[in-house]
């Protein structure tokens, strides 16, 4: 079974610049959570999305954001990138309260 | 709402000594619990998980974790570290249904030999 696949490993953005961010999570599972972890801090919990919806988001500004698609994958947006946005950006899909599990993260890099 | 509050953001401890990593939580629903590890430069994967039953829990890589319901806690331990256990521990709690998983801040574990 495929596990939560993350899209593109690497990115490497200018300031100002938007970026997109993919997730496809295990098959039926409803719930996709999107973490940042900067360098030397914790998961910074960003996103939650559960069959379609947003349920909660974090302390971060608008100008992230996100979807769930009809397939439950997902999508998070990042626009007028700053510096301090380079960051591992980590996807985690579960259902129903489980566990969840977590893809291999895209590394974020804005220059 | 859930949370979890990890009381060590680092734990040092010498080769094959016992080690404890704590956790303490709060909800007002019935929790499941995880143990999750991030290795450097890695996503995180599940060590080990409690949704209901025996309070205590084996996971992999020889840990295990006590479901302790009226202190709030779930206490990660070890008998003997190795090396590579050097990593990231992270606690969560979510709860039957839709719940949100909320992680707490993490431990970094660092062996020395």
């Amino acid at each position: 079974e495929a596990g939560v696949t993350q899209s593109p490993t690497h990115l490497i953005k200018t300031r100002g610049q938007q970026a997109t961010l993919r997730c496809s999570p295990i098959s039926g599972h409803t719930s996709v959570y999107w973490y940042q972890q900067a360098l030397g801090l914790g998961l910074q919990f960003l996103l939650w999305y559960d069959e379609g919806e947003e349920r909660n988001r974090g302390n971060f500004p608008p100008r992230f954001s996100g979807r769930q698609f009809p397939n439950y994958s997902s999508e998070l947006n990042v626009n007028a990138l700053e510096l301090e946005d380079s960051a591992l950006y980590l996807c985690a899909s579960n259902v129903w309260g489980f566990e969840a599990f977590f893809g291999q993260g895209t590394r974020l890099t804005v220059v | 709402a859930q949370s979890v509050t990890q009381l060590d953001s680092q734990v040092p401890v010498f080769e094959e000594a016992p080690v404890e990593l704590r956790c303490n939580y709060s909800s007002s629903v019935s929790v499941y619990l995880f143990w999750y590890v991030q290795y450097p430069n890695q996503g995180l994967q599940l060590l080990l998980k409690y949704l209901s039953g025996s309070t205590l829990v084996k996971g992999i890589n020889g840990f295990e974790a006590e479901f302790n319901k009226s202190q709030t806690s779930f206490h990660l331990r070890k008998p003997s570290v190795h090396i590579s256990d050097t990593a990231e521990y992270f606690c969560a709690v979510s709860g039957q249904g839709a719940q949100k998983l909320v992680f707490g801040q993490g431990t970094r574990l660092t062996i020395n030999p």
